[in-house]
């Protein structure tokens, strides 16, 4: 079946710009995140939602990010006046149930670079 | 932050050679996972470790994990050039439902 999509694969964006990143989850799965992986380093979790509502957002750095799951299926991130330090790999993972011992499949990402 | 650190990180063997990579972590744990990235795009699940369990197989994989040392070990055996891929240590940390990543290992596997 069908993987986990995220679209664009590649966002190039000036200073100051609004971004939205999309991702589709594996049907039926309720557990949604997003990461981001900045160059050699690990993924780094930014929010998770349990159905349509954040269950924990902790990971976001500040309030220029934000992200919305309305219908609990298709998510969005969206990152206001973007910055230099923005520039990263955004992954989207989802599982079955968010339950700790379930498998996260991971999406292709979305490289976003800030000029 | 990074809930783990891994060591080495790079690894450079020659085909058929095996492969250790080791990953510390900092707090309680359900489990502990292993992913496998290739070009720094799509990570994909390896294997998972329980907390109370202290070795796992998976294939030319095996897994430990010692909860009191908060440390885990990766093997892969009869490396093949193919093998060749950053690979990451992610915990479940108790009381959390995301991962936290390690910094990871790049492995190079010479033909």
């Amino acid at each position: 079946g069908a993987g986990v999509s995220q679209t664009p694969s590649n966002k190039v964006t000036e200073k100051g710009k609004y971004v939205e990143l999309r991702c589709d989850p594996i049907s039926g799965h309720t557990a949604l995140y997003w990461y981001r992986q900045s160059l050699g380093q690990g993924p780094e979790f930014l929010i998770y939602f349990q159905g349509t509502g954040a269950a924990d957002d902790s990971g976001l750095p500040n309030d220029r990010f934000f992200a919305v799951r309305p219908e609990g299926s298709v998510s969005t991130l969206k990152i206001q006046r973007t910055e230099r330090g923005d520039s990263a790999v955004y992954l989207c993972a989802s599982s079955l149930n968010g339950q700790s011992y379930n498998e996260q499949f991971f999406g292709p990402g979305t490289r976003l670079t800030v000029l | 932050s990074q809930q783990g650190e891994e060591d080495p990180q790079a690894l450079s063997i020659q085909e058929g050679e095996n492969a250790t990579m080791n990953c510390s972590y900092k707090t309680s744990i359900n489990n502990l996972q292993w992913y496998r990235q290739n070009s720094g795009r799509g990570l994909v699940h390896l294997i998972l470790i329980r907390s109370n369990e202290r070795e796992k197989h998976s294939g030319r994989l095996r897994v430990t994990l010692d909860t009191s040392k908060k440390s885990s070990s990766l093997l892969i055996t009869a490396s093949r050039a193919a093998d060749t891929a950053s690979y990451f240590c992610a915990a479940s940390q108790t009381g959390a439902n995301n991962l936290f990543f390690g910094t990871g290992t790049r492995l190079t596997v010479i033909p």
